[in-house]
């Protein structure tokens, strides 16, 4: 069965610190690759998507991730975060041939001012 | 306002009782969906539906039932046979097509069976 994996469940850092999360899924077909974050008391908003070409894809807030089809992975990276950046970050995979969209098991990332 | 309207924010039930979900959008995708967050799960898909008059399975399907007789409207509804029903649900909906495209989400509805 097509999954995803987040590989942190919970994430812990100090303001300015760098951040990655990991993603991974399984599923041999061509896929479309999401992430998505969850701020407290709001709806899920998207971040940043991977459709096709350059591999690396900017988002807001300063976010990127890079998608590595070897590895079938789609990590998310900031440089320097913020204590704005607390919230849950959700990786998500659309398979092309259905429209199903499956989601991670998500990240809760907390900042600490 | 283009977007996904979910009612009731907050619902209780009785232990044994059907209730159902409404989701609406106006934002004239055709393909929609019912997620169940629980914490520590992230969203599992319930049921999705890529045009009118036509749904299929997610992977927690059991338990619950959904319609599509309108493109604007896909409600869930919760069937006494879930046997663990209280959790956030969220609607979703976007344009098919290959999949390259983003769902937008409601807010949410919080199910509390009692």
């Amino acid at each position: 069965a097509q999954s995803v994996s987040q590989h942190n469940h919970h994430v812990i850092l100090s303001e300015a610190a760098s951040l990655e999360l990991g993603c991974n899924y399984s599923y041999g077909g061509t896929v479309n690759l999401f992430w998505y974050v969850q701020y407290p008391g709001q709806h899920l908003q998207l971040l940043l998507k991977y459709f096709s070409g350059d591999p690396l894809v900017k988002g807001i807030k300063g976010f990127e991730a890079e998608f590595i089809k070897s590895k079938f992975s789609f990590n998310l990276r900031k440089p320097s975060v913020q204590w704005s950046d607390t919230a849950e970050y959700f990786c998500a995979v659309n398979l092309n041939r259905d429209d199903k969209i499956i989601f991670g098991k998500g990240t809760r990332l907390h900042i600490l001012p | 306002d283009g977007g996904i309207t979910q009612s009731p924010k907050y619902l209780f039930r009785k232990e044994g009782q059907n209730v159902t979900l409404s989701c609406e959008q106006n934002l004239n995708h055709d393909a929609m969906y019912w997620y169940r967050q629980d914490p520590g799960q992230g969203l599992r898909l319930i049921y999705y539906s890529q045009i009118v008059n036509d749904f299929q399975k997610g992977d927690i399907a059991e338990g619950y039932s959904v319609s599509r007789e309108k493109k604007e409207s896909f409600p869930l509804t919760v069937t006494s046979a879930q046997k663990n029903p209280t959790a956030f649900y969220l609607c979703a909906s976007s344009w098919p097509g290959q999949g390259n495209t983003e769902a937008f989400f409601g807010q949410g509805t919080r199910l509390t069976v009692v």
